[in-house]
């Protein structure tokens, strides 16, 4: 699976919308980019996933360049609760392979 | 989504005994099941495997006898970390793979973690 490059950590102010870049500039064509998010102490969290086109769910928008090799996570109006590690990972979709992480970004939402 | 539950939450043990964790999916019947391990301020990191009937596959580096690994059933999967030391006290968490998730593609559930804590 290809590797994915995220920045350490991020900061957003409440009631923003919060902007997370990836950068997966040897994604393959069959591969789906991922978001997690993990929240202190719990279990990683689903948020969205998408293959070339722009998708939304009632979590986040997920933004795909062009080329595939980039991609933005966007949380229209973040809030406390959204303060978490988010995980960009790509992998070959519904396949029941592994997903490997990376280190993720640490978002800190601030009051 | 679907559920994945993991018991215990936490569990403190002496150095030199065996601990079992268990992991289940609750509402869906899950073929393959996988364990991650997380050291604080670190990402996960992938262990094994877990195939339904079969053996685990681990990841290099993971002591296959050490850290053992059943998946008896569709439901369940075990992790047993044998003659823990203090070294092994992490975050495991597991996921489980539903071939017919609801959410297309969205295949993959992860557990809540079990905190280890080995003294």
């Amino acid at each position: 699976d290809a590797k994915t490059t995220q920045p350490t950590s991020m900061d957003c102010a409440e009631g923003r919308a919060a902007n997370l870049p990836c950068n997966h500039s040897t994604i393959s064509g069959n591969e789906y980019v991922y978001w997690y998010r993990q929240i202190h102490s719990q279990g990683p969290q689903y948020i969205i996933h998408g293959l070339k086109n722009n998708e939304t769910n009632e979590m986040a928008s997920l933004i795909i360049t062009e080329d595939r090799k980039s991609s933005t996570l966007i949380l229209p109006h973040a809030t406390l609760r959204d303060t978490a590690v988010y995980y960009c990972i790509v992998r070959v979709g519904n396949t029941g392979n592994q997903f490997y992480f990376g280190t993720g970004t640490s978002l800190t939402v601030i009051p | 989504g679907a559920v994945v539950s993991q018991h215990p939450s936490r569990v403190i043990c002496k150095s030199g005994t065996s601990v079992k964790i268990e992991c289940r999916s609750l509402d869906f019947q899950a073929t393959t099941m996988f364990w991650y391990r997380q050291f604080p301020k670190q990402s996960l990191m992938l262990m094994a495997t877990s195939n339904e009937g079969s053996k685990a596959t681990y990841e290099q580096g993971v002591e296959k006898d050490k850290f053992l690994i059943n998946h008896a059933s569709l439901t369940l999967s075990t992790l047993t970390v044998t003659s823990a030391h203090p070294e092994d006290s992490s975050f495991y968490i597991c996921s489980a793979w539903d071939p017919g998730g609801a959410i297309p593609y969205n295949e993959q559930f992860f557990g809540p973690g079990t905190r280890l804590t080995v003294l």
